[in-house]
């Protein structure tokens, strides 16, 4: 059980907009920790997509966005393309944990 | 351009150990620290803890002391990790990861250069 919580999966039809949910409590997202994301492709390493909870690094499009609010962050992805079907995952640091955490991941479909 | 490059697949047997190398390339090896994570299939990503590369002085995670080690050799800019009395639930692909900046001895937890992955299997 990943003490950060995203929905299994997403789906979105290409051209759309779809977002990723992840959940915490006032000990890693709550407590002020920034959230950060990643894409996995079968078979390959996580990359990261978004730091600092909204900052996206040289070479990830702006396509991808993230925000953060409260106990919650979430990723966003417009303007859908079938690349984009993967399994995304959220980090934060967690106080009372002493560590870094990961959300369970969720899976996205391209319609 | 960074690059971590592990060592290959393991397979081992409950109670045996293995250890896990990490090289790292084209940076300053001792700028940085070097995470280790695990995903066992099915799985999102679990954090084991890191090493900081200057000193070589280890953090684990809550509940990866003990059977988990971390050490390095600085003279081959290589990170170890050793895991003794292996368990079948030890079974995952194993990642070292590079902190997106480290200043004045903290490090992001953002990891921005990952390794290929080890895949470790235990079984009888």
């Amino acid at each position: 059980q990943s003490v950060l919580t995203q929905p299994p999966s997403v789906s979105g039809a290409p051209g759309q907009r779809v977002t990723i949910s992840c959940t915490g409590s006032s000990s890693n997202i709550g407590a002020g920790f920034d959230v950060h994301w990643y894409q996995q492709f079968p078979g390959t390493a996580p990359k990261l997509l978004i730091y600092g909870n909204s900052y996206r690094p040289s070479g990830v499009p702006d396509r991808f966005s993230g925000s953060k609010s409260g106990t919650s962050a979430s990723l966003a992805i417009t303007g859908l393309q079938a690349e984009d079907e993967a399994d995304y995952y959220c980090q934060s640091y967690d106080g009372s944990l002493t560590g870094s955490i990961f959300g369970g991941g969720t899976k996205l479909t391209v319609l | 351009q960074v690059q971590l490059v592990q060592s290959g697949s393991e397979l081992t047997k409950p109670g045996a150990s293995v250890k896990v190398s990490c090289a790292a390339s084209g940076s300053t090896f001792t700028a940085y620290a070097i995470n280790w994570v695990r995903q066992a299939p099915g799985q999102g990503p679990e954090w084991l803890g890191w090493i900081n590369t200057k000193t070589g002085n280890p953090t684990y995670a809550q509940g990866f002391t003990g059977r988990f080690v971390f050490s390095l050799d600085t003279s081959v800019s290589t990170t170890y990790l050793h895991i003794s009395s292996l368990k079948a639930e030890d079974t995952a692909m194993y990642y070292c990861a590079r902190p997106r900046y480290c200043s004045g001895g903290s490090c992001s937890p953002a990891m921005s250069v990952w390794g290929q992955g080890t895949t470790v299997t235990v079984s009888s």
